[in-house]
């Protein structure tokens, strides 16, 4: 079965770049979620997307912003990276058909930034 | 106070062993819970999935909540090596709230 594709898998920038994080749902999944997760600690929710709008905002700092396109896929945009933003990123997809479903979040291998 | 709290652990249990896996939280509006399982350098994968209170079993995994005391636990029976990973519990609200909050995760370690 398909999965959640994340892209790129490792990124390495450095202090006040830019970077872009790329995100595939699951196939018919009309919903996708960020998390960020620092060494040792859980995933903490920064903004989630349904039908390409905004549905729900954490903790995302302002310099980093988010969309949803079309086909669905994701992109998290981080500018004016900080060393404190290293971390792995993760996107999860799920599906609104049922309110089973919409809960039953699958989450991507994630992405590692790492910041110099 | 987080809304979820979670033993980090780690906990160490021998092969065979029940493990017993707890977080207490602190909204009650909270109606879904679930567990994840996060291997080193991994996205974590949804084990077990409970709408409000009572169990669930899924082969040697049994979630159970109790929403009158804020507590959610999951049990694994006859654990192996295979298993040592980090247990993240998660709840939401459910109908118009996306957002998931997690415990800290426990990391758990199976000796055989």
């Amino acid at each position: 079965a398909a999965g959640v594709i994340q892209s790129p898998r490792h990124l390495i920038k450095e202090k006040r770049e830019t970077a872009t994080l790329k995100c595939y749902p699951i196939p018919r999944h009309d919903t996708v979620y960020w998390y960020q997760q620092g060494p040792g600690q859980d995933p903490q929710f920064l903004i989630s997307f349904y039908e390409k709008m905004q549905s729900d905002k954490g903790s995302i700092p302002d310099r980093f912003s988010a969309q949803q396109f079309s086909d669905y896929h994701s992109e998290l945009n981080m500018s004016s990276l900080e060393l404190g933003d290293s971390a792995l990123y993760f996107c999860a997809s799920s599906s609104t058909q049922s309110e089973s479903s919409y809960n039953e979040q699958f989450f991507g291998p994630g992405t590692r930034l790492t910041v110099l | 106070q987080k809304e979820v709290e979670q033993d980090p652990g780690p906990l160490s249990v021998p092969e065979g062993a029940i493990v017993s896996l707890n977080c207490t939280y602190s909204n009650s509006a909270f109606q879904y819970f679930m567990w994840y399982r996060q291997y080193s350098r991994k996205g974590p994968e949804l084990l077990m999935y409970t709408y409000s209170s009572g169990n669930k079993e899924d082969g040697r995994f049994t979630a159970q909540v109790d929403k009158s005391s804020k507590y959610i636990s999951l049990f694994i029976r006859d654990s192996q090596p295979s298993d040592s990973a980090t247990y993240l519990c998660a709840m939401s609200v459910g109908t118009g709230g996306f957002k998931t909050i997690f415990g800290a995760g426990t990391r758990l370690f199976v000796k055989a």
